[in-house]
């Protein structure tokens, strides 16, 4: 059983299009992070929430964890080329907060 | 410092040998983390050390697997008798706290 579902799992826009990704779970997370991935490469880390709530925006991405820390979701804003990889949330749990959970990722591709 | 380093980037092996991946982390960092990603799936927790005591280990990680970090500085994960099961990409992370600093991984054929 996956503990942080995904969706969509695959996404295919045009260049300029906005889109959202969710990232799901029934449980509580003490912070939650956003990945980027490339084939054949390691994640990247694309940012941190920890608060309820919590609103981050990095250039045109806006990431948000939901009140009760269970959800979160990334929103891209006219989406380019360079967007395209393999999109990773995870989860640290507040009784074990060493290791994360990932989510089974949302691959997104931007066709120019 | 560039970087988490992992070394090899490819291995391939015959089912039934042991394998040896090493992992260099970011100096300053005193948490290291050994993951495994299969196609499609996200990474899967392995096993995380703090300086050079293994602190944390998953069910996944069976009796052929085994870790070590020597003095705190880089790691080394090795399966002994591999199975076809084992091929995946196996991702070091390092960090301080919030957030990892993943390297590029050593992706494991067993054959």
């Amino acid at each position: 059983t996956q503990l942080l579902e995904q969706s969509p799992q695959f996404l295919s826009i045009q260049e300029g299009e906005n889109l959202t990704v969710y990232c799901n779970s029934s449980s509580v997370f003490s912070s939650l992070q956003w990945y980027r991935q490339e084939p054949g490469e390691g994640p990247v880390l694309l940012v941190t929430v920890v608060t309820g709530g919590e609103v981050k925006k990095l250039k045109r991405l806006t990431f948000q964890f939901g009140d009760a820390r269970k959800d979160s979701s990334l929103h891209i804003t006219a989406a380019q080329p360079g967007d395209t990889g393999l999109y990773l949330c995870a989860g640290a749990l507040p009784d074990t907060g060493n290791q994360f959970y990932f989510g089974t990722g949302t691959s997104l591709t931007v066709i120019p | 410092d560039t970087g988490v380093s992992q070394d090899p980037r490819h291995k391939i092996t015959k089912r039934g040998q042991n394998v040896t991946f090493r992992c260099d982390p970011i100096s300053e960092h005193n948490r290291l983390y050994w993951y495994r990603q299969t196609l499609g799936q996200g990474p899967e927790f392995l096993t995380y050390f703090q300086n050079e005591a293994q602190l944390e280990k998953s069910r996944l990680l069976s009796d052929r697997f085994s870790a070590e970090r020597p003095k705190g500085s880089f790691s080394t994960l090795e399966i002994q008798r591999t199975e076809q099961g084992d091929s995946a990409m196996y991702l070091c992370a390092s960090g301080p706290g919030y957030g990892y600093t993943f390297g590029s991984g050593t992706r494991l054929t067993v054959v």
